[in-house]
């Protein structure tokens, strides 16, 4: 079947940390692969997207692999802002098929 | 600018009755979704629809019904089945195919008085 395992929050960071947030993902065929973020009272909006193995998606300094060898895909920042607090979501499209699957959530909180 | 609006925001509604979310695109993208996320949890599919006149259950549909007659809406009614309604709901879209992104809507807040 296919899912996705993200790691559970909160993530707590002081500004200009390092962020990790671990995914990984159980899938039948290719799947693309997605990382979404959600801000308070608002919907998912996508950071960053890869589609084939060993792409690396990236978009304002975040960035994840995707990892077919160890099915991940896990997000990382160099260094995060009080901005960047908000719920991110990892999610699989699988290949040829219409339905997503996402992750539970990881919710970061960066102190200044 | 192409996206997707849901109305209203806020909903409050008595218990026992039914109501209806609104989902609009203009993205001319085919298939729609509903989702319902609780408070500190994931998305989980209510509804889907690939194409017109066409939708499939998702992991929770019970209390919930959709139509999907053209290819821009895709209303949720809410009925007074469901047990446990308050929640906040988002509708998304996207071109069928793997690599295509599902965009969002900004959500609906629906509470049960």
């Amino acid at each position: 079947g296919n899912s996705v395992t993200q790691m559970e929050g909160p993530v707590t960071l002081s500004e200009e940390a390092f962020l990790t947030i671990n995914c990984t993902y159980t899938a039948t065929g290719y799947p693309s692969l997605f990382w979404y973020v959600q801000y308070p009272g608002e919907g998912l909006q996508l950071l960053l997207k890869a589609t084939k193995a060993d792409d690396k998606g990236s978009n304002k300094g975040f960035e994840a692999t995707y990892r077919k060898e160890t099915t991940s895909f896990h997000l990382e920042k160099g260094s995060v802002q009080v901005s960047d607090s908000a719920v991110y979501f990892c999610a699989l499209n699988p290949y040829n098929f219409n339905k997503f699957y996402f992750g539970s959530g990881t919710k970061l909180n960066v102190k200044p | 600018d192409g996206g997707i609006t849901q109305s209203p925001k806020y909903l409050f509604r008595k218990e026992g009755q039914n109501v209806t979310l609104s989902c609009e695109q203009n993205l001319n993208h085919d298939a729609m979704y509903w989702y319902r996320q609780d408070p500190g949890q994931g998305l989980r599919l209510i509804y889907y629809s690939q194409i017109v006149n066409d939708f499939q259950k998702g992991d929770i549909a019970e209390g919930y019904s959709v139509s999907r007659e053209k290819k821009e809406s895709f209303p949720l009614t809410v009925t007074s089945a469901q047990k446990n309604p308050t929640a906040f709901y988002l509708c998304a879209s996207t071109v069928p195919g793997a690599t295509d992104t599902q965009y969002f809507g900004p959500g609906t807040r629906l509470t049960v008085l």
